[in-house]
């Protein structure tokens, strides 16, 4: 089993409509989750953190925690074609006792339609 | 630029040959990592750095691969001997702390390529 699994798309979705990536993660000691976006060529940049519990909002993105079910998600809202990339949802674990070790899932592949 | 930086940003090496990536730390971070993207396939975790100490290096492919970040100056990842399969995309990214709740912050990477 994969320690963070996400569907690698494409997920099509028109513009202006809500995207939803979604990324399970196996250990649950995992802490800490965050959601990458990467452009093709281009360096994972860090768009949103997140650690209990719940709902986080920031702008147009809304990061979704489900411990219980270790499940993790990311909601777009007015899709834009520069939203374009793929998205990596990332965890860190207490496996082999480091905590702060990034483990990434091979990323979801958005392409908003104009 | 307070970004994490790195150097050189494009780089090629025959079979053998060694390869040094360097990393410098956005402003008022101590601790860097290093992370691998092969072609097609995910972010895969390598070593993990605080100045003069290497604190995780689970990642690290035991052989010919080395990495430290010395009191004065960048962050270092060697790769000695360089075979095909090195050809990659090497990111570093910079944190101010350790703790799991601590984001890291990528640089825009090294793409090494061996003919």
């Amino acid at each position: 089993q994969k320690e963070v699994e996400q569907n690698s798309g494409p997920l099509s979705v028109p513009e202006g409509a809500i995207a939803s990536l979604n990324c399970t993660y196996s250990d649950r000691g995992s802490q800490s989750f965050f959601w990458y976006r990467q452009y093709s060529g281009k360096s994972p940049e860090l768009i949103m953190s997140i650690y209990s519990n719940g709902d986080k909002e920031d702008g147009r993105f809304t990061a979704q925690l489900n411990k219980a079910s270790q499940y993790v998600s990311l909601l777009i809202r007015d899709s834009q074609p520069s939203d374009s990339a793929t998205y990596l949802c990332a965890v860190t674990t207490n496996y082999g006792g480091a905590t702060n070790k990034l483990i990434f899932g091979t990323g979801t592949l958005l392409a908003v339609q104009p | 630029n307070a970004g994490v930086m790195q150097n050189p940003r494009h780089l090629v090496r025959r079979r053998g040959q060694e390869a040094r990536l360097r990393c410098s730390p956005m402003k008022g971070h101590s601790h860097v990592y290093w992370y691998r993207q092969l072609p097609e396939e995910g972010l895969k975790f390598m070593v993990y750095l605080q100045k003069e100490n290497i604190i995780d290096e689970s990642g690290m492919p035991k052989e010919r691969f080395s990495a430290e970040f010395p009191k004065e100056g960048p962050s270092i990842l060697r790769i000695q001997q360089v075979v095909r399969g090195d050809s990659a995309a090497y990111f570093c990214a910079s944190s101010t702390a350790g703790s799991s709740y601590n984001e890291q912050f990528f640089g825009p990477g090294t793409r090494l390529t061996v003919l």
